[in-house]
């Protein structure tokens, strides 16, 4: 596609529900992150797919969070028994990489999820 | 320890008026710098990116410089629209920093608000 997607972009949800949030990168593009915004904070990292290497999840808060990614297509990021403080703007973002440099972050326009 | 901190943490100017918001870094090995413009509800989009040899770059009304020596960044706003009004991000890439978190180190931004 043209750009990077997000599905769905609005989510509401009751507490202990699981959600799974999905993003579709640009094609060709090897490396996608997923962030977590909440309301009027800074981006914070969660995870981190570059080609078929090992993801960086160094960034995920809790074992409730999950996130797969097939060769360099869809990923997927789940979250399990959702809190109240799961809710907030979850932004994926994918970009091209060679020779080991990270190239510019295209960002989806987020997925906003409120659990209640 | 690689961090990034961008200053003022928000800004509010009158339309037409000037601004420059700053953008710290202790990141080594420096490979470059983005700003980003992230309008609310919006994911973030590039503005501008400075490698190590570069000083001074322009994209329109936006004038962004780099002092690698001092380790320091600013982004400077001409003759302020409504439409400037946004979340302004640095983001440091880190040279052969092994793929953790893609390389990147996120500020966590200026919320700059334009008034009539």
């Amino acid at each position: 596609g043209a750009g990077v997607s997000q599905s769905p972009s609005n989510k509401v949800t009751e507490k202990g529900k699981d959600v799974e949030l999905r993003c579709d990168p640009i094609s060709g593009h090897t490396a996608l992150y997923w962030y977590r915004q909440r309301l009027g904070q800074g981006l914070e990292f969660l995870i981190y797919f570059q080609g078929n290497s090992a993801p960086d999840k160094s960034g995920l808060p809790s074992d409730r969070f999950s996130a797969e990614r097939t060769g360099e297509s869809v990923s997927t990021l789940t979250i399990q028994r959702t809190q109240q403080e799961d809710s907030a703007v979850y932004l994926c973002a994918s970009s091209f990489t060679s020779g080991g440099n990270t190239g510019e972050l295209f960002f989806g326009e987020g997925s906003r999820l409120t659990v209640l | 320890k690689n961090q990034v901190e961008q200053s003022p943490q928000s800004l509010i100017i009158l339309e037409g008026k000037n601004c420059t918001l700053q953008c710290n870094y202790t990141v080594s090995p420096f490979s470059n710098l983005r700003w980003y413009k992230q309008d609310t509800g919006r994911g973030p989009v590039s503005l501008t990116i400075m490698t190590f040899s570069e000083n001074t770059k322009s994209n329109g009304r936006y004038t962004a410089t780099l002092d690698a020596d001092t380790k320091q960044s600013s982004l400077h706003i001409t003759a302020s629209q409504l439409s400037d009004s946004a979340s302004y991000i640095c983001v440091v890439t880190i040279m052969n920093y092994g793929g953790s978190q893609g390389n990147l180190i996120f500020g966590k931004g200026t919320k700059l608000s334009v008034k009539p």
